[in-house]
Formats: C-alpha cells, sequence, structure tokens
C-alpha cells in the first residue's frame, strides 16, 4: 500500500497569511495527487487534483504542485473560511490512500 | 444540479448488515466510476471500495470479502452491502463520483453522508 503523510498536522496562521502543506507518498504517484477540504460535519470538497489543476468553481489562491513523490498544497491570502482540515489523497493504485490530515486554525 | 444522497445507515448490533445507499442526480452512476469513503469518529478519511465501468470492483482490506459494492442503472443508485459488521466499522460513510482517467480519479462529487454504528 502506498502512504501519504502529510505535514504538519496542525497548523496556526492569521487572516492574510500564506501557508503550505506538504504531502509525501511512500513512492512515486506520478500526478495522481488530489487535495480536499473538509469543514465540521461536512463532507470533503475537491481543491485540486492532477497534483495541480484546481477544480472549477474553487478560488485562485488555492494552488497545488509538484509530482512522483512530493507535493504541496499552497493558499495564499488566508481568508476566514479557509479554516478548515485538508487531506491530500492518491489514486494512483488501489487501495486508495489518505493523508492523515492537516487542521488549519485561526491564531 | 448534480448532487448524491445517500440512505441507509443506523444502529446495528456487531455481526449485522446494512444496505447503504447513494441516490445521484444530474449524471449516470453507471456511466462513471463511483466510490465509497468512510470516517469514523474523530479520525481521517478512509476509502472503502470503488466500482469502475465495466462493473469491476476494488475493496480496503479491512471490508474485503465482508462488503459488495454494486449500482443500479435503472434507479441511478449505488450501493453498498455490508455484512458481518464490526464495532471498527462505525463511521460516516460518503458516496463520491470519480473523475475519469484524464483527470487522475479525484472525487468531484461527494453526498452529506449517512452514520453507521455498530454497537450492542
Amino acid at each position: 500500500d502506498i502512504q501519504m503523510t502529510q505535514s504538519p498536522s496542525s497548523l496556526s496562521a492569521s487572516v492574510g497569511d500564506r501557508v503550505t502543506i506538504t504531502c509525501r507518498a511512500s513512492q512515486s504517484i506520478s500526478s495522481y495527487l488530489s487535495w480536499y477540504q473538509q469543514k465540521p460535519g461536512k463532507a470533503p470538497k475537491l481543491l485540486i487534483y492532477a497534483a495541480s489543476t484546481l477544480q472549477s468553481g474553487v478560488p485562485l489562491r488555492f494552488s497545488g504542485s509538484g509530482s512522483g513523490t512530493d507535493f504541496t498544497l499552497t493558499i495564499t491570502t488566508l481568508q476566514p473560511e479557509d479554516f478548515a482540515t485538508y487531506y491530500c489523497q492518491q489514486s494512483y493504485s488501489t487501495p486508495i490512500t489518505f493523508g492523515q490530515g492537516t487542521r488549519l486554525e485561526i491564531k | 444540479e448534480v448532487q448524491l444522497e445517500e440512505s441507509g445507515g443506523g444502529l446495528i448490533q456487531p455481526g449485522g448488515s446494512l444496505r447503504l445507499s447513494c441516490a445521484a442526480s444530474g449524471f449516470s452512476v453507471n456511466s462513471n466510476y463511483m466510490s465509497w469513503v468512510r470516517q469514523g469518529p474523530g479520525r481521517g478519511l478512509e476509502w472503502v471500495s470503488l466500482i469502475q465501468g465495466g462493473d469491476r470492483t476494488y475493496y480496503a482490506d479491512s471490508v474485503k470479502g465482508r462488503f459488495t459494492i454494486s449500482r443500479d442503472k435503472s434507479k441511478n443508485t449505488l450501493y453498498l452491502q455490508m455484512n458481518s459488521l464490526r464495532v471498527e466499522d462505525t463511521a460516516m460513510y460518503y458516496c463520491a463520483r470519480v473523475l475519469p482517467v484524464d483527470s487522475y480519479f479525484g472525487m468531484d462529487v461527494w453526498g452529506p453522508g449517512t452514520t453507521v454504528t455498530v454497537s450492542s
């Protein structure tokens, strides 16, 4: 199974900050990497697929990069609605696996 | 509007069975890859199962042999039959549409989820 490791596990930031979350795969997954945002009591929401493609309707302050084993999600100019938990997910092979999540909190 | 709506969750004793349903609107479940993902209380996301075109199916090791994914074209509905339920199967269960291969299989549409609680 491919292990996905996110860092940090939690992060405190202020409105207007730029934040970066990293995700590392235990083996190469090419660009089969997606990022999701989840708010309490809600279903996950797709932000980025194919490592760097912004899902329709997602604000341009979200961006993704990377390929192979190392990936990043960057949020520029944090907005109040961005405080949530973020997950990476590989779909290169089954079992599909998610990172453990990064909780983004207001400082 | 493209939507998914799960149903069928509830409280069940260990060893029991449940069938979850996921009704789709605005697109065909039969023409798309579809998946089930669960989230235990206070825990992260865990992939459960995937059904491809041609009805090829895949399962997490933790549910293999106990859960079965299927779909009904006439009802435009995805199912998850869950047998021999265990306490550790307690979770919110989400169904999701999976993007095609040229979009690298991201999950772009999710239902609100249905809660399964396995307890005596």
